[in-house]
């Protein structure tokens, strides 16, 4: 079946520590993309890539790294500068970057913070 | 900016009760507009989705009909069920070299037996 995978489910983080949340797609989409949903909340965008080797800062990118190596791969690095880490992350992708173009997100990963 | 207006919840309703989400919308040019539904503990799921003036997006009872004229997007069922507890995001995407989507804060949906 193709779709995205998070992991983990569930990521603890300590203070100063920086942690990596995984995604990965076998849709052949061209373009990835990582939010943030805080409760209440609606998503906001941290980062996105419509090709290998590129991507672009979103709305609250500060705190956050990411890298595209792979077409399939879109990792999402927390770093010890994002002082309030704890939401729910979701991944997506879509065919391109479209206007019309669905996104399909992955199950999320969890953070919280020790 | 693009913003998402979605009516505050939580909306709680009897199993076969008609359901109406509104949802309206701030965008410069013609938005793609989406809703999408996401259940406890998950990612969220494509609904249904309109890409231009009047077009209706419908899929599992669901319908919501773009009105360019009233900038709106309301989500509609006629008769819920207790597996459609959820919340519900309605969201826009423009064209351009912004590729994001712009989500409401969601409704969350909770249907009785």
């Amino acid at each position: 079946d193709g779709g995205i995978t998070q992991s983990p489910k569930y990521l603890f983080r300590k203070e100063g520590q920086n942690v990596t949340l995984s995604c990965e797609q076998n849709l052949n989409h061209d373009a990835m993309y990582w939010y943030r949903q805080d409760p209440g909340q609606g998503l906001r965008l941290i980062y996105y890539s419509q090709i290998v080797n590129d991507f672009q800062k979103g709305d609250i990118a500060e705190g956050y790294s990411v890298s595209r190596e792979k077409k399939e791969s879109f990792p999402l690095t927390v770093t010890s500068a994002q002082k309030n880490p704890t939401a729910f992350y979701l991944c997506a992708s879509s065919r391109s970057g479209s206007e019309g173009e669905t996104q399909y997100f992955g199950p999320g990963t969890r953070l919280l913070v020790l | 900016g693009d913003s998402v207006t979605q009516m505050e919840g939580p909306v709680t309703l009897s199993e076969e009760a008609f359901l109406t989400i509104n949802c309206t919308y701030t965008a410069t040019g013609y938005p793609s507009l989406f809703w999408y539904v996401q259940y406890p503990g998950e990612g969220l799921q494509l609904l249904l989705k309109a890409t231009k003036a009047d077009d209706k997006g419908s899929n599992k009872g669901f319908e919501a009909t773009y009105r360019k004229e009233t900038t709106s997007f309301h989500l509609e069922k006629g008769s819920v069920q207790v597996s459609d507890s959820a919340v519900y995001f309605c969201a826009l995407r423009r064209g351009g070299s912004n590729y994001k989507l712009t989500f409401g804060k969601g409704t969350l949906l909770t249907v009785n037996p």
